[in-house]
């Protein structure tokens, strides 16, 4: 099984500034027809995940250009580049190259 | 707007059985591919199960395979969650999602599940 991890695990981050998320794949999520099924989910508290970001940099219809995916292979982050208060919640990555994993997830507060 | 509005969570005693229901809405179910994704008490999300839109393909977490089915009724635009066996550890909100390849762009509002004697 592929293994997600985070950091950092939790994050204080000051409004206005900016955020970044590390997400570490155990073996490399590039798959067989080439492309890389990255995605990132943003949990707020008593609702569902929703989509962020697919395919390590595709942002989702609706998520603003505030947020941003990067990375290659086994290495991704995930940037925000002003943080607002609506962004709080937990941050999610999740590989669907073999089968699904999550990442342990990574709860963005503010300070 | 779509909309999956998930059912049939419930008390159940260890090593009981239950089926949960995922309906679907304001979009064409059958050509998607729908998993289910739970999120114990306090903690982070959980894969459990993906089929393929014509229900002929489904995949398991090793933690469900053998206990989980994944099922679908695209007459009815519904998803379903055959769980038996349960455990203790099962304990969680069940969500349903839409989509593939990890592109889950809509989901539930979920079921909670309580398992407990």
């Amino acid at each position: 099984d592929i293994v997600m991890t985070q950091t950092p695990l939790s994050s204080p981050v000051t409004l206005g500034q900016p955020a970044s998320i590390s997400c570490r794949s155990s073996q490399s999520l590039v798959h067989n027809d080439g492309k890389t099924y990255l995605s990132w989910l943003h949990q707020r508290p008593g609702q569902p995940p929703r989509l962020l970001i697919y395919k390590i940099s595709n942002r989702f219809s609706g998520v603003p250009d505030r947020f941003s995916g990067s990375g290659a292979g086994t290495d991704f982050t995930l940037k925000i580049s002003r943080v607002e208060a609506d962004d709080v919640g937990v941050y999610y990555c999740m590989q669907a190259t073999q089968l699904i994993t999550f990442g342990q997830g990574t709860k963005l507060e503010i300070k | 707007e779509v909309r999956l509005v998930e059912s049939g969570g419930d008390l159940v005693q260890p090593g009981g059985s239950l089926r949960l229901s995922c309906a679907a809405a304001g979009f064409t179910f059958s050509p998607y591919w729908m998993s289910w994704v739970r999120q114990a008490p306090g903690k982070g999300l959980e894969w459990v199960a993906t089929i393929n839109p014509d229900g002929g393909e489904t995949y398991y977490a090793d933690s469900t395979k053998g206990r989980f089915t994944v099922s679908r009724a695209n007459t009815e635009n519904t998803l379903f969650l055959q769980m038996n066996g349960l455990r203790v550890e099962d304990t969680a909100v069940f969500y349903c999602a839409r989509g593939q390849w990890g592109t889950f762009d809509s989901w539930g509002q979920g079921t909670l599940v309580t398992v407990s004697s």
